[in-house]
This record gives C-alpha cells, structure tokens and sequence, in this order.
C-alpha cells in the first residue's frame, strides 16, 4: 500500500532559526495536504497543494508540491514558539477520499 | 460551527470490557474517518464512510473492531472484547463534498488496563 514519509522524525530549533520538513510518497498523489497538530490537540488543515510544482505561502509558511507530485515541503521562516507542534502532510491513496497520513515531523522552538 | 464531536474525551476500562466511541460529523459532511494515533505507529487510519457506506475498511486491526455509521450525523467505533494494546487517541474527522480538508474531532484518550 501507499506509504508516506517524512522526515526529520524531530527538529529542534532555536527561536528564529528556520525549518523545513520534507514529505515522501511511494506513489504519484493527486494532491497534497499539510495539517499541524498541537501537543494535546488534534490535527488542524494548514494547505493543499494539487498542481505539480505548486508553490504556496501563508505569512511565514512555505508550502511546495514537487515536479513528480511524489513529494512536498514545508518550509517556516524565523519560527516562533507558537510553530511548536507536529506537521503531518497527507494524501489520497487508492482513491480520492482515503486519505494517509505521513509519519510526521514534531517541531521544537526553544526561546 | 459546533465542529466534530467526539465523545467520550478519556475513557479507561479493563482488558476484555466493551468499549464504544461515538462521534458526530459536522452537519452536511458526506464522509467519516477513524484514524487511531499511537507513538509507534502515528496516525493510522482505520475506516471510512460515504453517505453513511463503509467504503474502505482495510485499516481496522482485527474482528474486535468495527464501526457503524447509522445515519448522516452519528457514527461509532467499538471495540469487543479490548486488549491493552488498544491504548491510544482515536480521532474521527469528517469531510464535505468528498474533497478536503479533513475536519477532526477531539479525540478520545482510550486506556485499556
């Protein structure tokens, strides 16, 4: 079956510094979304991404679908503390509505 | 918007008891999910509805489990008998139009001793 990886696993940042976290499918995705998740909360929808090589920005975040719509990216600019939390992205798999969940990449900021 | 809602919030039981998660999706939602997050296995999605059809049920770990949705605005996840390894936040998310984003409930904290 589709298998989505992130990576890292785990960042920790220093308030300011940025960071990115890279998303892999083992299949072609017709799009791809990106949700955060607080310690404690559940997973909250971010963006999504359909075109191939899409680019898209909310304030500090950068969101980039690749060329082969087999990966993505998320990419924050001087993080804040409230950038904690984990960043999952996702995609359908064997159909539009099943959607997986990559493995996840949980951000620390250090102030 | 009340959003999805997830009940119970916590819920603790013994090993070989009964267990039933009940979720309601945001009214005019067409589709549901179970996803189950633990440390190990990050979130896993269970099964999923489409007008109130089980479409895809290949995530559910065993017979103990199984879900219905009986009608558009309720549906229930449960477990039968539960085992320790149950222990996990079960989410059900739901989702309009069939095209995202997903919108996720609170979860519910399950704790099999």
């Amino acid at each position: 079956g589709q298998q989505v990886m992130q990576i890292p696993q785990y960042q920790h940042v220093q308030e300011g510094e940025d960071f990115t976290t890279y998303c892999n499918s083992s299949t072609t995705l017709s799009n791809i979304q990106w949700y955060k998740q607080r310690p404690g909360g559940h997973p909250v929808f971010l963006i999504q991404l359909v075109k191939s090589g899409e680019v898209k920005k909310q304030k500090r975040l950068t969101f980039q679908f690749g060329e082969a719509k087999k990966n993505s990216s998320l990419h924050i600019t001087a993080t804040q503390t409230t950038d904690v939390g984990t960043y999952f992205c996702a995609g359908p798999a064997g159909g539009y509505q099943k959607v997986t969940f990559g493995t996840g990449t949980k951000l620390q900021v250090i102030p | 918007d009340a959003g999805v809602i997830q009940s119970p919030r916590h819920e603790v039981t013994e090993m070989g008891q009964e267990v039933t998660l009940r979720c309601k999706p945001i009214s005019g939602h067409n589709s549901l999910f179970w996803y189950r997050q633990t440390m190990m296995r990050g979130l896993e999605l269970l099964i999923y509805f489409n007008n109130n059809v089980p479409i895809d049920d290949s995530g559910m770990p065993e017979d103990r489990f199984s879900a219905k949705m009986p009608n558009a605005s309720f549906s229930t996840l449960k477990i039968q008998p539960s085992e320790p390894r149950d222990s996990a936040v079960y989410f059900c998310a739901s989702q309009g139009n069939s095209r995202p984003p997903l919108h996720f409930g609170n979860g519910t904290r399950l704790t099999v001793t």
